[in-house]
């Protein structure tokens, strides 16, 4: 079993629909990240939590320390969205560890 | 700022032959590191440096090596290139270490034939 597992692999949805893509993690964690690949390959940043929630326009990340599980949630869906959506842990300062991807579409 | 930059975008290598791919950044940033991308598995860490000077080996070391002598500058040797190798790296640096944000390179595309 991977120490990060990403849920579901790919997703297809309409433009305007209400996605969530989850991580779940075996550890105990430091912080947990966002990130996303666009087709070109360039990864950016979208968030980076330990508790709580955070949001940032269309974009909610969610995470639970208990249960070792965390959803980025995307309201409003745009084909501009569509990418690969990788979440990675850390269990102390130096080091990540990274989920396989959830690769999404939004079909217009 | 240009933020992170990685040279070349594009790099094929026979069986071998050494390289070295070039990351910089002109962020200020203590904490630099390196990944490899392959198919159908996360982004696995190569090696990762908390500043200049200091360096240590990540999850797949084996076949690089790198240095720090400066703030700005992380680059990664490849010794003898194996097939193994064909990749796609990134490299990424924050201020402080993975408890922050990070900042990646677009990307070098690696081949090894």
């Amino acid at each position: 079993k991977n120490e990060v597992e990403q849920s579901p692999q790919n997703l297809t949805a309409q433009e305007g629909e209400f996605i969530t893509i989850n991580c779940s993690y075996s550890v105990g964690i430091s912080a947990l990240h966002w990130l996303q690949q666009h087709p070109g390959g360039g990864i950016v940043s979208l968030f980076m939590l330990s508790s709580g929630k955070k949001k940032h326009g269309r974009l909610i990340a969610t995470i639970n320390i208990q249960e070792k599980h965390s959803s980025l949630h995307i309201t409003a869906s745009h084909p501009r969205d569509s990418a690969v959506y990788i979440c990675a842990v850390s269990r102390g300062n130096e080091k990540l560890t990274f989920g396989t991807g959830t690769r999404l579409t939004i079909i217009p | 700022n240009a933020g992170v930059t990685q040279t070349p975008k594009f790099q094929v290598l026979k069986t071998g032959q050494s390289m070295t791919l070039q990351c910089a950044q002109d962020m200020n940033h203590e904490y630099m590191s390196w990944y490899r991308q392959d198919p159908g598995m996360g982004l696995r860490l190569i090696h990762y440096s908390v500043g200049a000077g200091i360096t240590d080996q990540g999850e797949v070391p084996n076949g690089y090596n790198v240095s720090r002598s400066t703030t700005e500058d992380f680059p990664l040797r490849l010794l003898s290139a194996a097939p193994s190798q064909t990749s796609v790296y990134f490299c990424a640096s924050s201020n402080w270490g993975v408890q922050d944000t990070q900042y990646f390179g677009p990307g070098t595309r690696l081949t090894v034939l």
